[in-house]
């Protein structure tokens, strides 16, 4: 069975930095593309960041580049999202997914993120 | 930017009648390679999200054949033939080569 398990997750004050976690297990991380996705209180899912199967190219969504970096650890099957110089509006619950073929076959269950001071 | 519009946002169903969802897309999601990577996935309540169609109409396995995909081009659909109470939770279309979600449609039960 596939799990993807995020954590990581919690209170930060804006311009703070925070590191998420996604651990997976009956997946090779290596062989999918990897995704952060979130989603803010009352809006629709978005694309965060992604990472290739290779490891060599990584992705981010304009609001977050430069402030955010993915990683993975292919030694833990973990994949990493740092998160620095947070603002209000990256409060959200962060998902990762894998994806294949243009599409997200697993879902982690999420983790929060809430920006305050 | 691609952006996809879903109506209705809320629609209360029935049991045992059918259910439809829209999915409409600012432009059109044929891919450079012809195909048309459209998902649609439920989120339960309290759970992950789970894909039940991809391209457009594709059922993934162990998905119940009530549930169906059609479209083509900007307007893609998602109909449940007969609402059961599992399939109470929150529908959202996928456009898998920009990751463009639609706002995502909340199903309940009357």
């Amino acid at each position: 069975e596939v799990q993807l398990v995020e954590s990581g997750g919690g209170l930060v004050q804006p311009g703070g930095s925070l590191t998420l976690s996604c651990a997976a297990s009956g997946l090779t991380i290596s062989g999918y593309e990897m995704h952060w996705v979130r989603q803010a209180p009352g809006k629709r899912l978005d694309f965060v960041s992604a990472i290739s199967g290779s490891g060599d190219k990584t992705y981010y969504a304009n609001p977050v580049k430069g402030r955010f970096t993915i990683s993975r650890d292919i030694s833990k099957n973990t994949l990493y999202l740092q998160m620095g110089s947070v603002r209000p509006e990256d409060m959200a619950v962060y998902y990762c997914a894998s994806a294949r073929s243009h599409s997200y076959h697993y879902w982690g269950q999420g983790t929060l993120v809430s920006v305050s001071s | 930017d691609v952006v996809l519009t879903q109506s209705p946002l809320s629609l209360p169903v029935t049991l045992g009648q059918p259910a439809s969802i829209s999915c409409r897309s600012s432009q059109s999601l044929v891919y450079r390679d012809g195909n048309t990577y459209l998902d649609w996935f439920q989120q339960r309540p309290g759970q992950s999200p789970r894909r039940l169609i991809y391209q457009i109409s594709n059922r993934d396995s162990g998905v119940p054949d009530r549930f169906s995909g059609s479209g083509s081009g900007t307007d893609f659909t998602l109909k449940i033939s007969r609402v059961e109470a599992e399939d109470v939770g929150i529908y959202f279309c996928l456009e898998g080569t920009r990751w463009t979600f639609g706002q995502g449609t909340k199903v309940e039960i009357k």
